[in-house]
């Protein structure tokens, strides 16, 4: 299974909402994870079952979406949320992930 | 607190071998699906293998099938990745992983594999 991301790169202000996008190439259910990478760190998850908080996660992160198309939505962007986003589907194996896209300080 | 400590990373030349070793503590490694996730610098992520909780199955990318042998040695609570034919295209990070059925939670932070002449 494919997994696209858009836009690769979303270039926000400190407190804006962001909106993440991932698309499979074929119905994943549910079983779609996202994960917050920061330079020289493991990923972290933050949401799975498209929706689900991880331990930990602050509400200002949320996903919807099922089948083919997914969303990441950052509702206030902090400063410590400026990092590259991955979506990963657990449908099928091999599990895939998207190519990540990077928010970065307008 | 759950934790993951990846080792074995090294500078190894194309055609080699190399054994990754992952350590776990904080929970029941016993019970536990474990995950290869591998990352070359500068790109994404990529899966390269899973192994059940007891060992009996096994998971292979397509890439890494027929070179890469996962393993596991519960009373050790330790996971392994022996990893044979290198190529320079496995120069990565490699992150162990736990798996819950729905959950790649936590992370490693990771080991280093350069494949280069």
């Amino acid at each position: 299974i494919v997994m696209t991301q858009s836009p690769a790169t979303l270039s926000v202000s400190p407190g804006e909402r962001a909106t993440l996008s991932c698309r499979a190439s074929q119905s994943v259910s549910s079983n779609l994870a996202w994960f917050q990478q920061k330079p020289g760190q493991a990923p972290r998850l933050l949401l799975n079952g498209a929706s689900a908080r991880a331990t930990g996660i602050p509400a200002r992160f949320s996903g919807s979406g099922s089948g083919t198309e997914f969303t990441l939505t950052i509702s206030s962007l902090q400063s410590e949320d400026f990092a590259v986003y991955y979506c990963q589907q657990y449908n099928n194996w091999p599990f895939t992930f998207g190519p990540g896209t990077k928010v970065e300080i307008k | 607190e759950v934790q993951l400590v990846e080792s074995g990373g090294d500078l190894i030349q194309p055609g080699g071998s190399l054994r990754l070793s992952c350590s776990a503590s904080g929970f029941t490694f016993s019970t536990s699906a474990m995950h290869w996730v591998r990352q070359a610098p500068g790109k994404g992520l990529e899966y390269v293998s899973a192994i059940s909780a007891n060992g009996d199955r096994t998971y292979y990318t397509d890439s890494v099938r027929g070179r890469f042998t996962v393993s596991r040695d519960n009373s050790k609570n330790t996971l392994y990745l022996q990893m044979s034919s290198l190529r320079t295209e496995d120069t990565a990070v490699y992150f162990c992983v736990k798996w819950d059925g729905s959950s790649a939670d936590p992370w490693g932070q990771g080991t280093l594999v350069t494949v280069s002449s």
